[in-house]
């Protein structure tokens, strides 16, 4: 059974900091990986996804990589900013299935 | 992309009563996904609805509790049945369109609260 773990559960840094959130995932035979925000009590935002062929994707400020043979996930974003304030969920995609982590929460100091 | 619109944002609900959610999409999707998040938890499958035939339950989600209609390939609703506290929860719906590497968006959520 797959599981998905996201550590730290929280998170602080202040405004500008760079930061890397870490995923990890028990079973490599993932379809592919993503990455989403969610923000207190709505949905799901994607952020990005990746392949499993892949080793990375880039958008904007935010920059994913996938290591799929050793299980693991970052998440990098460059120049944090109060806005990006929220819970950041990784969820793998095997046997058509979703897996989510916990998520991160995040909090960004002005 | 798809653009997901789900209804009610949020409840409140007496114990023992049944709310329905709507999920409508923009755009035609094979597949319907429901999940359910308790509070401080992550997202949990409750099951997958297809068009034109019943929906699949995940493990520990049965159709008398959550009963999910299909009509078309752009709406789908999921119904709590009978609730109690412990139904508390974000209700979301998903999709994974054509074209985007299934690429799995969201609605916005339905929360729940049964008091």
């Amino acid at each position: 059974k797959q599981e998905v773990t996201q550590i730290p559960a929280a998170l602080s840094v202040p405004e500008g900091e760079n930061l890397v959130l870490n995923c990890s995932f028990t079973d490599s035979a993932i379809y592919n990986l993503q990455w989403f925000r969610q923000d207190p009590g709505k949905g799901l935002t994607s952020l990005l996804l990746i392949q499993s062929s892949q080793r990375e994707q880039t958008s904007g400020r935010l920059n994913a990589s996938l290591d799929k043979s050793s299980g693991r996930s970052t998440l990098y974003i460059a120049a944090s900013q109060p806005g990006d304030s929220a819970t950041y969920l990784c969820a793998v995609k095997a046997n058509s299935k979703l897996t989510f982590g916990k998520g991160i929460t995040l909090s960004v100091r002005p | 992309s798809a653009v997901i619109s789900q209804k009610p944002s949020r409840d409140i609900c007496q114990r023992g009563t049944s709310l329905t959610i709507q999920c409508q999409v923009d755009s035609q999707v094979t597949m319907m996904f429901w999940y359910r998040q308790q509070p401080g938890q992550s997202l949990t499958l409750i099951a997958t609805a297809n068009q034109g035939s019943e929906a699949t339950y995940e493990s520990g989600f049965v159709i008398d509790k959550f009963p999910i209609s299909r009509p078309n390939l752009t709406f789908s609703t999921l119904t709590v049945s009978n609730m109690s506290p412990e139904d508390s929860s974000i209700y979301l719906c998903s999709v994974e369109p054509k074209g985007t590497n299934r690429n799995a968006f969201f609605g916005q959520g339905t929360r729940l609260t049964v008091v």
